[in-house]
């Protein structure tokens, strides 16, 4: 079965630490995007990737970092220097070209202890 | 930067009805989508608006693009109760460089009531 999968589902991080979410895709799509959602709220860019060793800031990438060393993985770390974490992180991907549909994963949630 | 405004942000309405969720967008853009979104759950993507006039169909719903007036609508006919979600539209652009993320509204809590 093709798609996205998010791990883990659910993520405690303590203060101070640095927390790393992961983001796999069989689909073979070029692009790759984090995105944050609060409660009640709608989405927001954090980073996103149209190729292998390339990766673009979204809106709001300050405390985060990601890597894109393969076609089907998109890893996000959570540092200590973004001091609201607590959120629902959605990975998304898609194929390169005009109007293709961004696929989303099942999410990960972040609680802060 | 750009802007995406949904309304309502809550809306509920009886089984049988018909209603409309309203997108306005701040900038020239090239593409508009709406996603479905179920309680505790990812993102479903229901229709991707490319052109001005775009209307597409399924089911129930029905999503209509207005480029020069920066609107796009998602029409429910006959709302059922499956239908009970929270409705995004978003917004993005093709910087011939590749495709960028997406822009999104608040969504629209629709409840449907028997």
């Amino acid at each position: 079965d093709g798609g996205i999968t998010q791990s883990p589902k659910y993520l405690f991080r303590k203060e101070g630490q640095n927390v790393t979410l992961s983001c796999e895709q069989n689909l073979n799509h070029d692009a790759m995007y984090w995105y944050r959602q609060d409660p009640g709220q709608g989405l927001r860019l954090i980073y996103y990737s149209q190729i292998v060793n390339d990766f673009q800031k979204g809106d709001i990438a300050e405390g985060y970092s990601v890597s894109r060393e393969k076609k089907e993985s998109f890893p996000l770390t959570v540092t200590s220097a973004q001091k609201n974490p607590t959120a629902f992180y959605l990975c998304a991907s898609s194929l390169e070209g005009f109007g293709e549909t961004q696929y989303f994963g099942p999410g990960t949630r972040l609680l802060v202890l | 930067e750009l802007k995406v405004e949904q309304n309502p942000l809550f809306l509920s309405m009886q089984e049988g009805k018909n209603y409309t969720i309203y997108c306005n967008y701040s900038t020239t853009s090239d593409r508009l989508y709406w996603y479905r979104q179920d309680p505790g759950k990812s993102l479903e993507s229901l229709f991707v608006l490319l052109s001005n006039g775009a209307v597409k169909q399924e089911g129930r719903l029905m999503a209509s693009l207005d480029t020069k007036a920066r609107l796009s609508t998602l029409h429910i006919t006959a709302a059922v109760h499956d239908l009970s979600a929270t409705y995004f539209c978003a917004v993005g652009h093709y910087s011939g460089g590749g495709a960028d993320g997406l822009t999104f509204g608040k969504g629209t809590h629709l409840i449907i009531q028997p």
